[in-house]
């Protein structure tokens, strides 16, 4: 099945600095990549994602970018704010023969911290 | 729009108990899947439902099962708690199968087993 691994699992930042936060996938097929963000306390909600035919997508301060040959994905965050403050998680589907997929295997989080 | 409802948000078992979980999906949507949320595993797939189907589950044991309605509503069900159980159980709703499309997540369901 589809492993993802994200890095790193503690990113602290400056307020107002960049924050990278990475992604590889195992299998070559995926083709689909949220990203969801996780304040504490509260569900998961998807803030980005990017399909296979596009390299980035940009949505204001965030933007995902995606290598397909490579493997890997990346959220980035610029002009970092306090309420920027919560879990990353990065995902891609889970597959199945015929080409479905029923659900997202996910990253296991980064925790961004915003420093005043 | 209402959004995702789970019930009971916290809830207490002991070792061997059993224990049932629901989900109510925002209305129209078809796929309900559920999610495992521990600090050191993170967001683990447990399984989907789409049209009162399941496909495939998680890595998982017999133990954890589920079910969909009609109208759409699930449940999860973990037979014979084990310490480990303790987790917060997500559920998310989407318009087409969970892997494709946004995933609509509601406050989950804190399980202590003691």
């Amino acid at each position: 099945g589809e492993n993802v691994e994200q890095h790193p699992s503690t990113l602290s930042v400056q307020e107002g600095d960049s924050a990278v936060i990475k992604c590889t996938y195992s299998d070559s097929a995926s083709n689909y990549f949220p990203w969801y963000k996780q304040e504490l306390g509260k569900r998961p909600q998807l803030i980005i994602d990017i399909r296979s035919n596009v390299g980035e997508k940009k949505d204001q301060r965030i933007a995902v970018t995606l290598n397909k040959t490579a493997k890997h994905f990346s959220l980035h965050i610029t002009e970092t704010q306090p309420e920027d403050s919560a879990v990353y998680f990065c995902a891609a589907p889970r597959l199945y023969s015929g080409g479905g997929a029923d659900g997202l295997t996910f990253g296991k989080g980064t925790h961004l911290i915003i420093q005043p | 729009k209402a959004g995702v409802t789970q019930t009971p948000r916290y809830l207490i078992k002991t070792r061997g108990q059993q224990v049932t979980l629901s989900c109510s999906p925002i209305s129209g949507h078809r796929s309900v899947s559920w999610y495992q949320q521990t600090p050191g595993q993170g967001l683990q797939f447990l399984f989907e439902y789409f049209s009162e189907t399941q496909r495939n589950k998680g890595n998982f044991p017999g133990r954890f099962s589920g079910r969909q309605f009609s109208n759409s509503r699930s449940e999860m069900n973990v037979s014979t708690l084990e310490l480990g159980d303790s987790a917060l159980y997500l559920c998310a709703s989407s318009a087409g199968t969970g892997g494709v499309g946004e995933l609509f997540f509601g406050e989950g369901s804190r399980l202590t087993v003691l």
